[in-house]
């Protein structure tokens, strides 16, 4: 069964204060992995995807890359308006296209 | 704005009652997810659905059910409701079913079961 583990559960940062968020997972032919962002109340909001062990995407203050068995969300100089709880989910192989989730990680960046 | 749309926002309700939640998915999109969202277990998947049939099936509750319409909204049938079902409801839709597409999320329903 596909399963994603996300940490740390919370992470409290100052202001340009770099970081680091972890997703591992396991699952069965990966077709995909994918990060969004969710704020309180709203939907998760889609960041970015990756496909193949090696690859990174950035965007803005956020760089995410992939391994085989992880992913990593680099949050470089982040600013109080990156407080928000970001998602990890992925999509194996078996014909199916449901996201499997991590129960996330909630950032607060204080100024 | 993701292009989304699911009504109503929230849901107040009693036990042992019957909702419906919609979704209306983005322009040109065949395909429709429904998500669970509850406090202790993460965004859940309930059910796809492509094209008006139904793709693939989660941890969706026999009381539950859904359809995807000839213009491709969707509805979530809920019955029975019991307290455990208080959560956040999502809808996604992606722009056909194959693996490794991005699914975009509408703003959900908030079910609170009284």
């Amino acid at each position: 069964e596909d399963q994603v583990t996300q940490s740390p559960e919370a992470l409290r940062l100052q202001e340009g204060e770099s970081s680091s968020l972890n997703c591992s997972y396991t699952v069965s032919g990966l077709r995909g992995l994918f990060w969004y962002r969710q704020d309180p109340g709203k939907g998760p909001e889609f960041l970015f995807t990756l496909y193949s062990a090696g690859e990174e995407k950035e965007k803005e203050r956020l760089k995410a890359t992939l391994t085989k068995k992880e992913s990593f969300l680099h949050i470089t100089a982040p600013k109080p308006e990156d407080s928000a709880t970001y998602l990890c989910a992925v999509q194996g192989g078996a014909g199916f296209q449901k996201l499997v989730f991590g129960t996330g990680t909630r950032l607060l960046v204080s100024p | 704005d993701s292009g989304v749309t699911q009504t109503p926002k929230h849901l107040i309700t009693a036990t042992g009652q019957r909702v419906t939640l919609r979704c209306s998915p983005r322009s040109g999109d065949l395909s429709v997810y429904w998500y669970q969202q509850s406090l202790d277990q993460g965004l859940q998947f309930l059910i796809q659905y492509y094209n008006g049939e139904e793709r693939a099936k989660g941890n969706i509750l026999e009381r539950f059910s859904a359809q995807q319409f000839p213009d491709l909204h969707s509805e979530l049938n809920l019955s029975s409701l019991e307290l455990g079902d208080s959560a956040l409801y999502f809808c996604a839709s992606s722009v056909d079913g194959t693996g490794g597409v991005i699914q975009y999320f509408g703003a959900g329903t908030r079910l609170s079961v009284l």
